[in-house]
């Protein structure tokens, strides 16, 4: 069954620095999301895109966050100034008809 | 701003018997909800879905039910087996728009053998 893949699986950063999570989704699929859940809290929606553009984004979604899709399969998500605050698990979504998850990025900001 | 509600962060059943997982929403524009499964390390996996025109939708030993007027919807899994031990987030989309969805908090089921 094809599925969302997500890279890195953690990754460890210092405070300020520009990081970019990947997330290759499922092929077929037209709409693409990232998600992140701050550990003991829900999963927030952060940002929804469909052909081409942003969608619908969330009041997180600030202009330290960016998303794109450099070429037909890569959906990354930017942050690029990163605070404490932005420790958590990331998660891409596609979707066709019901949205398939990655595993997600854990992200440590120290 | 806490849409969608699930007010058990714990649930504890014993191999064969019934799970009910509950979920409350507060947003009446919500029109089609889902349930998803999360082992840890794993992203959330979709289990069972409903839409609002319906008030019961079963997949094999998955039977959601929602109750509109009250904002209620319930997971019900039987038997219940160990496998089935991971954490269960209920999320609602408006349908039409971006479809984000919106979860909640999500209750940690365990299974005891």
């Amino acid at each position: 069954e094809p599925e969302v893949t997500q890279t890195p699986s953690h990754q460890v950063t210092q405070m300020g620095q520009e990081v970019i999570l990947r997330c290759v989704p499922i092929s077929n699929h037209l709409y693409f999301y990232w998600y992140r859940q701050i550990l003991g809290q829900k999963v927030e929606f952060l940002v929804s895109f469909y052909n081409n553009e942003i969608s619908e984004k969330s009041e997180i979604f600030d202009d330290q966050f960016s998303v794109e899709r450099p070429d037909g399969s890569n959906f990354t998500l930017k942050i690029r100034s990163t605070k404490l605050e932005d420790s958590a698990m990331y998660f891409c979504a596609s979707s066709e008809v019901g949205q398939h998850f990655g595993d997600g990025t854990r992200l440590s900001i120290l | 701003d806490q849409q969608v509600k699930q007010n058990s962060p714990s649930l504890s059943v014993q191999e064969g018997r019934i799970s009910i997982l509950n979920c409350d929403y507060t947003n009446s524009m919500f029109d089609y909800f889902l349930w998803y499964k999360k082992y840890p390390a794993e992203g959330p996996t979709f289990l069972i879905s409903i839409s609002s025109i319906k008030d019961k939708n079963e997949d094999g030993r998955f039977t959601v039910f929602l109750n509109k007027s009250a904002k209620h919807l319930s997971l019900h899994i039987v038997p219940s087996q160990p496998g089935d031990s991971a954490v269960y987030f209920c999320a609602a989309i408006i349908q039409g728009g971006s479809e984000k969805l919106v979860f909640g908090k999500g209750t940690k089921l365990t299974v005891n053998p």
